[in-house]
């Protein structure tokens, strides 16, 4: 079984400081780990992946996480946030083999404020 | 860049109403999903779409679901009889290449209303 839970369900932030999203999975197979976004009106675009090889990923739009097995995270950062940012954010996880049949968090609301 | 077509975007339909949703995959995509989002709910798996015939569904997905390829370009998801909690946001979803070890691409959605 696997599950991810996304610890904020709604972070505001100004324009031009960083964005820290939190994401914690579990899993009893070796997982492989999404972080998708939903612009409003929009479909659900993939921003990065994780699937057992660097554990430093970087994404689009500037975006990047870190896979922590440790702590069981998977976080997404960006050093310095726009006002297009401004989105919903989806922690993902699967089977490492079986990529389509996704777990989803809740996710988490970003508001950019000038 | 190639896309995931959904349609309509938004469906309002009758209790007991049978409807179809309508999806257009990627074109040199294998496999296909249906997901679904009840407001303020987690976006949940529903089936998986391989060789023309389901290679995985979840406890949601009961006899009132049905997919079907029908020519080898849409992917359509019928809710045969409709109920007040099938209102939500369908989302279809694709991914390609040999083994499923491709990220999938999702539509934007169809929100469907039951009323």
């Amino acid at each position: 079984a696997q599950s991810v839970t996304q610890l904020d369900s709604h972070v505001s932030v100004s324009e031009g400081t960083p964005v820290l999203l939190r994401c914690n999975y579990s899993s009893s197979y070796s997982p492989s780990l999404f972080w998708y976004v939903q612009h409003p009106n929009k479909g659900l675009q993939l921003l990065l992946k994780y699937t057992s090889a660097a554990t430093l990923v970087k994404g689009i739009n500037g975006f990047e996480a870190e896979f922590k097995k440790s702590e069981t995270s998977f976080h997404l950062t960006k050093p310095s946030a726009h006002m297009s940012d401004a989105a919903e954010y989806f922690c993902v996880v699967s089977k490492t083999d079986s990529w389509g049949k996704l777990q989803f968090g809740a996710g988490t609301q970003v508001v950019v404020t000038p | 860049e190639p896309e995931v077509t959904q349609t309509p975007s938004h469906q309002v339909t009758q209790m007991g109403q049978e409807v179809i949703l309508r999806c257009v995959p990627i074109s040199n995509h294998l496999y296909f999903y249906w997901y679904r989002q009840i407001l303020g709910q987690k976006v949940e798996f529903l089936v998986s779409f391989y060789n023309n015939e389901i290679s995985e569904k979840s406890e949601i997905f009961d006899d009132q679901f049905s997919v079907e390829r029908p020519d080898g370009s849409n992917f359509t998801l019928k809710i045969r009889s409709t109920k007040l909690e099938d209102s939500a946001m369908y989302f279809c979803a694709s991914s390609g290449g040999l083994n499923m070890n491709t990220e999938a691409f999702f539509g934007q959605g169809t929100r469907l209303t039951v009323v």
